[in-house]
């Protein structure tokens, strides 16, 4: 399995409350992404990183802000979290691993957030 | 942007039938197409990803394949085994960067003993 670690992996927080949440790679790739994953919806993309202090949006990005201020973390901060957020994300990252030579996509385990 | 429906979303089958899973995409320049295992209460992992300069991949049991003119792509698991059972997902994506795809709404694959 790829080296991703997200913490926490539950959390319960109240409207309002900002909330930051963590992604870490041991893997050195240039890519990190944030999805959230609801009922119904796949996973859509919220911000994704292309190397240290670069960041973009993606299609589900208003609510949200990201930083990355080193390879090997990307972190997802809800500013005043609402009850529409309360969704599972998962942090992902992308490069080519030395058995394929084809750039690749991994997942981490995801983090449950509910929002009362 | 890129716009991805996958059929069907729950599919049932009796272990050693085959299972197929389609997926359409409406971006003529994507040009990656993954699936992904979700299995419960964890993230979705790769089982196969087909390129556009290929038409059909296999791996074992599994197979990927993708026709351009129609902007489609199947997932074929033949010999179901009760381990299968997850949720499948497909995705699109412009490759120059695996990461920035588009998916499916998912597909639930129960496989019966």
């Amino acid at each position: 399995d790829a080296g991703i670690t997200q913490s926490p992996r539950h959390k319960v927080t109240e409207t309002g409350t900002p909330v930051t949440l963590r992604c870490h790679q041991t893997e050195n790739h240039r890519y990190m992404y944030w999805y959230r994953q609801d009922p119904g919806h796949g996973l859509r993309l919220i911000h994704y990183s292309y190397g240290v202090k670069d960041t973009d949006k993606g299609e589900v990005s208003d609510g949200y802000s990201v930083s990355r201020s080193k390879t090997e973390d990307f972190l997802l901060t809800l500013e005043s979290a609402t009850s529409s957020q309360t969704s599972v994300y998962f942090c992902a990252i992308s490069g080519t691993p030395r058995d394929r030579g084809e750039e690749t996509q991994y997942f981490g385990p995801g983090t449950r957030l509910l929002v009362l | 942007g890129e716009n991805v429906e996958q059929h069907p979303s729950t599919l049932s089958v009796q272990e050693g039938d085959s299972a197929v899973i389609k997926c359409t995409y409406s971006d003529s320049a994507s040009n990656y197409f993954p699936w992904y295992k979700q299995e419960l209460g964890k993230g979705p992992q790769l089982i196969i990803d087909i390129r556009s300069n290929v038409g059909e991949k296999k791996d074992q049991r599994i197979a990927v394949t993708l026709n351009k003119t129609a902007k489609h792509f199947s997932l074929h698991i033949t010999e179901t085994q009760p381990e299968d059972s997850a949720v499948y997902f497909c995705a699109a994506s412009r490759n120059t960067n695996a990461g920035k795809s588009t998916f499916g709404d998912g597909t639930t694959l129960t496989v019966k003993p």
